[in-house]
């Protein structure tokens, strides 16, 4: 079965650092890959996507996510947090497989961010 | 345009009782769906609809049921409330059913069963 493993509970990190938070997959072929961000109370954002091509890519927030297919690894980054970004993030794997489209979670990495 | 909306937000039951979870979408997404998200797991897909009248279950589907008499409404029903099911519920949508299509996600409801 498909997977992803987000291995960071929990990272917190002082406003101004920088910031990546870590993403690993279980798939045959190249999934469709997304990280979305859950704020305090809130539904899950869309923060960006890679489906193919240059695998560095950009999403909102200043957030960008790498994609390393030897390393089955999507991780998000930002060079500069703020405080407003204290959210809960998931990693969530689009695949097609037999069965049809299916898609996976990450159990989620929660940044605490401190002034 | 609202997106996804959710009623209620807050919910507790006693064991045993019934009810239902509104989700109405606004954007004509033809592939809606369920979510439960608890502590430590994630996003687990309760059930999902790849348009109306068709629906199908999830990887969590048991003590829960759903129709989908509209493109706009996926109202998810529990039949008789257990404590297990004390969770935070999403609903999503997106334009059809695919790997690469972005999810858009309500606000959540949260379930609480004593």
């Amino acid at each position: 079965a498909q997977s992803v493993t987000q291995p960071d509970i929990h990272i917190t990190v002082s406003e101004g650092a920088s910031l990546e938070l870590r993403c690993n997959y279980s798939y045959g072929a190249t999934p469709y890959l997304f990280w979305y961000v859950q704020s305090p109370g809130q539904g899950l954002q869309l923060l960006l996507k890679y489906f193919s091509g240059d695998t560095l890519v950009q999403g909102i927030k200043g957030f960008e996510a790498e994609f390393k297919r030897s390393q089955s690894s999507f991780n998000l980054r930002k060079p500069s947090v703020h405080w407003s970004d204290a959210a809960e993030y998931f990693c969530a794997v689009g695949a097609l497989e037999n069965t049809g489209n299916q898609f996976y979670f990450g159990t989620g990495t929660s940044l605490t961010v401190i002034p | 345009n609202a997106g996804v909306t959710q009623t209620p937000k807050f919910q507790v039951l006693k064991t045993g009782q019934s009810m239902t979870l509104q989700c109405a979408q606004d954007m004509n997404h033809e592939y809606m769906s369920w979510y439960r998200q608890d502590p430590g797991m994630g996003l687990r897909l309760i059930h999902y609809s790849v348009g109306a009248g068709i629906t199908d279950q999830g990887e969590v589907p048991n003590g829960y049921n759903v129709s989908r008499s509209t493109t706009e409404d996926f109202p998810l029903r529990l039949l008789s409330a257990a404590p297990s099911q004390t969770s935070v519920y999403f609903c999503a949508s997106s334009l059809w059913l695919a790997a690469y299509n972005e999810q858009f996600f309500g606000p959540g409801t949260r379930l609480t069963v004593l």
